[in-house]
């Protein structure tokens, strides 16, 4: 059970490179997130996903695609990289929606853009 | 979700309790307070979570008060793998429906050996 995996766990990017943050969890959890950390800041949601096939915006949604087509996959799309979106990014998927709130965490990916 | 304040950063000596506040008094009668914490380079890791009564896990325990106004996490004996950033999330379980987590600044706990 390897739990919530991400890669890369580092990427540097050009400005206007587009490129795809890779989540899985082996977990059978229906609801996963997205969500970018930057220096100083807490964590703020970027898309979330309550099961196969949906998904939702987040607080800080611009510049970011997703997708769902499997339980296990939710990948994060930089469609035309920016300086701005230098942070690091965690993915997080949830045990039970019928109990409690308790997210795993991914280790992060850590992107900078130049 | 209720706004939550805590302080930025506390310290405390390892071994010993550590108590850290978290401030919600706009709470609403159906939401939960959480408890998370991260640390240095990692991901936040879940730690707790309490409606009304006080609750204990392996990890800590969360005291409410009686007017659901504030909440205290207890770390009974710290240790200096403990120092993270702390965060309380108050949470409206909507029992499966759309959902949210939202994390603030959080509490900065420094376990000073």
């Amino acid at each position: 059970n390897a739990g919530v995996t991400q890669t890369p766990k580092f990427q540097v990017l050009k400005t206007g490179q587009s490129m795809t943050l890779q989540c899985a969890q082996d977990m059978n959890h229906e609801y996963m997130s997205w969500y970018r950390q930057d220096p100083g800041m807490g964590l703020r949601l970027i898309h979330y996903s309550v099961g196969a096939g949906i998904t939702d915006q987040g607080e800080v949604p611009n510049g970011y695609n997703v997708s769902r087509s499997t339980t296990e996959d939710f990948p994060l799309r930089l469609l035309s990289a920016a300086p701005s979106q230098t942070s690091v990014y965690f993915c997080a998927s949830t045990r039970d929606r019928d109990t409690v709130y308790e997210q795993y965490f991914g280790p992060g990916t850590r992107l900078t853009v130049t | 979700d209720a706004k939550t304040t805590q302080p930025t950063s506390m310290d405390c000596a390892e071994g010993r309790a550590a108590n850290l506040p978290c401030n919600h008094s706009t709470i609403s009668g159906n939401e939960y307070v959480y408890w998370y914490r991260q640390i240095h380079s990692q991901g936040p890791q879940y730690i707790i979570h309490g409606l009304k009564n006080n609750e204990t896990n392996e990890m800590a325990s969360l005291i409410i008060t009686e007017d659901r106004k504030s909440s205290t996490l207890i770390l009974p004996h710290a240790t200096l793998r403990d120092t993270a950033v702390y965060y309380c999330i108050a949470l409206h379980w909507s029992g499966g429906s759309n959902y949210k987590l939202t994390f603030g600044k959080g509490t900065l706990l420094t376990v000073n050996p």
